[in-house]
């Protein structure tokens, strides 16, 4: 079954703790993306990658990082988590031009107390 | 000012009633539209996608885009209870330096249809 899939898709830390939020996609797809989702601000792109070891900032980056060194995977990572940073998060992908359909995982609820 | 503004509803309508929902947008640099429908506790997926002004038709969905007004529309013919969702427009811009594309979300219209 296509899908992306994201692990953990429930978390709760506490400040300054890292952690990394895994999506994989099993589509081979090129283009993949990280949002959060909040109330009132709905879904803001974080970080997106075109291909492997090409990534480019979205509205939201600070406090982020991502890799991909491999096409399938896409991880975020929080190096030092605040409380602001409390949100759903989703991870998608796609192949081809930008109006091609964007596949979302699942979704990570994280709270950082 | 948001580039994107949506209205968050929420917008109760009965079953059958011809749905509206709609986007403004300020950057004239945005080159595709989409629409997205999300469940309760899921990820989003896409409705339909244009490029250009005028009206795209898919089945009970009528996409509309007037680049001269920035506004953008979804039109939801025979509504029904399973159309119950939270419906987000979707604009994607090139990014110059890179040649990639980012997405813009409005925050999203909460739609329900009463049986």
């Amino acid at each position: 079954e296509a899908q992306v899939t994201q692990n953990p898709r429930y978390l709760i830390t506490v400040t300054g703790k890292k952690l990394t939020v895994t999506c994989s996609q099993n589509m081979n797809h090129e283009y993949m993306s990280w949002y959060r989702q909040d109330p009132g601000l709905g879904l803001r792109q974080i970080y997106y990658s075109m291909n492997v070891e090409v990534t480019d900032k979205g509205d939201v980056p600070e406090g982020y990082k991502v890799s991909r060194k491999e096409k399938r995977n896409f991880p975020l990572i929080l190096e030092s988590p605040s409380p602001n940073q409390t949100s759903l998060y989703f991870c998608a992908s796609r192949q081809g031009g930008p109006y091609n359909e964007q596949f979302f995982g699942p979704g990570t609820r994280l709270t950082v107390l | 000012q948001k580039e994107v503004e949506q209205d968050p509803g929420p917008l109760s309508v009965p079953e059958g009633a011809i749905v509206s929902l709609n986007c403004t947008y300020s950057n004239s640099a945005f080159q595709y539209f989409m629409w997205y429908r999300q469940y309760s506790r899921k990820g989003p997926e896409l409705l339909m996608y244009t490029y250009s002004s005028g009206n795209k038709e898919d089945g009970r969905f009528t996409a509309q885009v007037d680049k001269s007004s920035k506004y953008i529309s979804l039109f939801i013919r025979d509504s029904q209870p399973s159309d119950s969702a939270t419906y987000l427009c979707a604009m994607s811009v090139r990014n110059g330096t890179s040649g990639t594309y980012k997405y813009i979300f409005g925050t999203g219209t909460r739609l329900k249809v009463l049986a």
